[in-house]
């Protein structure tokens, strides 16, 4: 069965500064089916990243996700206030057919 | 303006049941798979439920095969979440959601709280 495992499980930084989370899968995940989403609290997710890399529509470029096989990257090059949320990573595909991971936390320092 | 706008969601004694809806606007409805994703207080993210769009087949979670159905009316543009013996473990918001082309969840709606307890 397949397992997403993020990390960390809380990021602490400081606006302006470069964060970068980490998903990592139990089986190899098809670049295809890699996505990420943003959540504030009392609100829907939010897609950022579909197949690994591409930004949903209206995403700043900001945002920039990585990787391939079992291990995949989100990047958020400088961060703004705005941007202090839950992030999560999802594939499809692999048994059971979607699966997330249990998310970072972003928070300010 | 793609709009999904969850209804349904209560109070409810276990064992019991409830019947949650989606109604979709903004985009062609029988086109995409669409599907419910619940999040636990606290918690993260579980898919619940899929079903493609002539609702030719059907994805559950584990948690839920056998209590949960899932259907839609492509005439009404609506999602439906039937759920039976529900337990504790089942209170969460319930979003509707549209996977898009990217098979990722593009468009989520607000959600719907279920509460399941005594």
């Amino acid at each position: 069965e397949m397992v997403l495992t993020q990390s960390p499980g809380t990021l602490s930084l400081s606006p302006g500064e470069r964060a970068t989370l980490s998903c990592k899968a139990s089986q190899s995940v098809n670049s295809g089916y890699l996505a990420w989403y943003q959540q504030k609290p009392g609100q829907a997710p939010r897609l950022l990243i579909y197949g690994a890399s591409s930004r949903a529509t209206g995403i700043p470029d900001r945002f920039s996700g990585s990787g391939s096989g079992t291990d995949f990257t989100l990047t958020i090059s400088k961060l703004e206030t705005e941007d202090f949320a839950v992030y999560y990573c999802q594939q499809y595909g692999s048994s059971p057919l979607y699966t997330f991971g249990q998310g970072t936390k972003l928070e300010i320092k | 303006e793609v709009q999904l706008l969850e209804s349904g969601g209560g109070l409810v004694q276990p064992g019991g049941s409830l019947r949650l809806s989606c109604a979709a606007s903004g985009f062609t409805f029988s086109g995409y798979v669409m599907s419910w994703v619940r999040q636990a207080p606290g918690k993260g993210l579980e898919v619940v439920s899929s079903i493609t769009g002539g609702s030719d087949y059907t994805y559950y979670a584990r948690s839920v095969r056998g209590r949960f159905t899932i259907s839609r009316d492509n005439s009404k543009n609506t999602l439906y979440l039937q759920m039976n013996s529900l337990r504790g473990d089942d209170t969460a918001v319930y979003f509707c959601a549209q996977r898009g082309s990217g098979w990722a969840f593009d468009y989520w709606g607000q959600g719907t709280l279920v509460t399941v307890s005594s």
